[in-house]
């Protein structure tokens, strides 16, 4: 069975700070893939990263970084100067093996002017 | 990545009748899948469609409920029939691309509500 915990429900800050959403995961494979997306007030669900578990490489994408480690089955998002446009949910997402998508219950961020 | 069109983006129906929610592809995909979101909740997978076959349900779904059409490899729809109140949620429609099919893409919703 495969498992992911967004134990943040809810995040506030303001303009400008640093926000990091945590996400940990279980599974019993060891070929996994990671994601995240962000889903804004519209509803949409948009891809942000996809992360395999042969690739622990941080990445970073503008505003944008996730810290992989598998030492501690997390694979967390940093948002860097936040904007009030990153205001959404975010959710955290495993694949492994040959089962379907798990989601974490999400994260809703909200950044104030 | 693929594009993924879905229609109605939102509707208000009344209980006791049903809604097809239409999911159009841009590329030619093996599988297709339907979420369910709850207001405040996480995404649950309602089933898996695949082209020429009938889909298969998760558990606590039912093909009476949620009858799932897949005519091509481009196109499905999904129909939550009967509707009461607990139905109201956003239906999301998902696409697999890329390597091993890693690359989940999502329609826009349709955001549902039944009165």
């Amino acid at each position: 069975a495969q498992k992911v915990t967004q134990a943040q429900t809810e995040i506030s800050v303001v303009e400008k700070e640093d926000v990091t959403l945590d996400c940990v995961y279980e599974t019993r494979d060891t070929t996994y893939y990671l994601f995240w997306y962000k889903q804004p007030p519209s509803g949409e669900l948009v891809f942000l990263i996809r992360r395999n578990s042969f690739d622990e490489q941080n990445e970073i994408s503008g505003r944008y970084s996730w810290n992989f480690q598998k030492s501690t089955s997390s694979f967390n998002f940093t948002i860097t100067a936040s904007q009030v446009v990153d205001s959404a949910v975010y959710f955290c997402a495993l694949r492994s093996g040959y089962s379907t998508l798990t989601f974490g219950k999400g994260t809703m961020l909200l950044v104030s002017p | 990545s693929a594009v993924i069109s879905q229609k109605p983006s939102r509707d208000i129906c009344q209980r006791g009748t049903s809604l097809t929610i239409q999911c159009q592809v841009d590329s030619q995909v093996t599988m297709m899948f339907w979420y369910r979101q709850q207001p405040g909740q996480s995404l649950t997978l309602i089933a898996t469609a695949n082209q020429g076959s009938e889909a298969t349900y998760e558990s606590g779904f039912v093909i009476d409920k949620f009858p799932i059409s897949r005519p091509n490899l481009t196109f499905s729809t999904l129909t939550v029939s009967n509707m009461s109140p607990e139905d109201s949620s956003i239906y999301l429609c998902s696409v697999e691309q890329g390597t091993l099919n890693t690359e989940a893409f999502f329609g826009q919703g349709t955001r549902l509500t039944v009165v």
